[in-house]
């Protein structure tokens, strides 16, 4: 299986801030990645596909570039409404794989 | 609008075995590959398995973990998604989301439904 690695794990911001996250897989899987953002309580939304595609309807503030086995997500100027945790994950190869999430506090 | 709405979660004993059904709506439901992904309390996201297209013959994935336990279907005339969870296991106590397939990612998710394994 593909494992995938998320750093930090928790990070603490202000609003306005430009905040950046990391994934990393244990093998090459190309730009086969999305990231999700997850408030308490709620289902995770996608933000990013194929590593550096904006889903529809997700505002451009949230970015992502990579390819191979690193990765990151920048989020800039740091809404209120931006805390919850971010997942990344990998869809090269079955099982797909999470990353184990990065809580953003604001 | 998509809409995924769970339902069927509760409480079941070890050993138990429970089905979950997801209704979609809101977009051609037999053009998506759909997934199952599920979450424990306080922690993360984990994908349980997938069932393809009829043009891919319906076929299905299935993480380790739920290999031989659990079965996903659907049936595409009533845009409904299901997942069979038998032998369940306390381990498997978690939210479980329904989910769209995108291009080859889950795009859109359910609200989630709780399933509770205890004695």
């Amino acid at each position: 299986d593909i494992q995938m690695t998320q750093s930090p794990s928790s990070l603490s911001a202000s609003v306005g801030d430009t905040v950046t996250i990391t994934c990393r897989a244990s093998q090459d899987i190309s730009k086969s990645l999305a990231w999700f953002h997850q408030k308490p309580g709620k289902a995770p939304t996608c933000l990013i596909y194929d590593a550096s595609s904006l889903q529809s309807g997700v505002p451009s503030k949230f970015s992502g570039s990579g390819s191979g086995r690193d990765f990151t997500l920048t989020i800039s100027t740091l809404q209120p409404e931006d805390f919850g945790t971010y997942y990344c994950l990998q869809y090269k190869s079955y099982p797909l794989t999470f990353g184990g999430g990065a809580k953003v506090e604001i | 609008e998509v809409q995924l709405v769970e339902s069927g979660g509760g409480l079941v004993q070890p050993g138990g075995s429970l089905r979950l059904s997801c209704a979609a709506s809101g977009f051609t439901f037999s053009d998506h590959y759909m997934d199952w992904v599920r979450q424990a309390p306080g922690k993360g996201l984990e994908w349980v398995g997938r069932i393809r297209k009829k043009p891919n013959s319906y076929t299905t994935e299935y993480a380790a973990s739920v290999k031989d336990r659990f079965t996903i279907s659907r049936d595409d005339s009533r845009n409904s998604l299901y997942l069979q969870m038998n032998s369940l296991k306390t381990e498997d106590t978690a939210v479980y989301y329904c989910t769209r397939g995108g291009t080859y990612h889950p795009d859109y998710w359910g609200q989630g439904t709780l399933v509770t394994v205890s004695s």
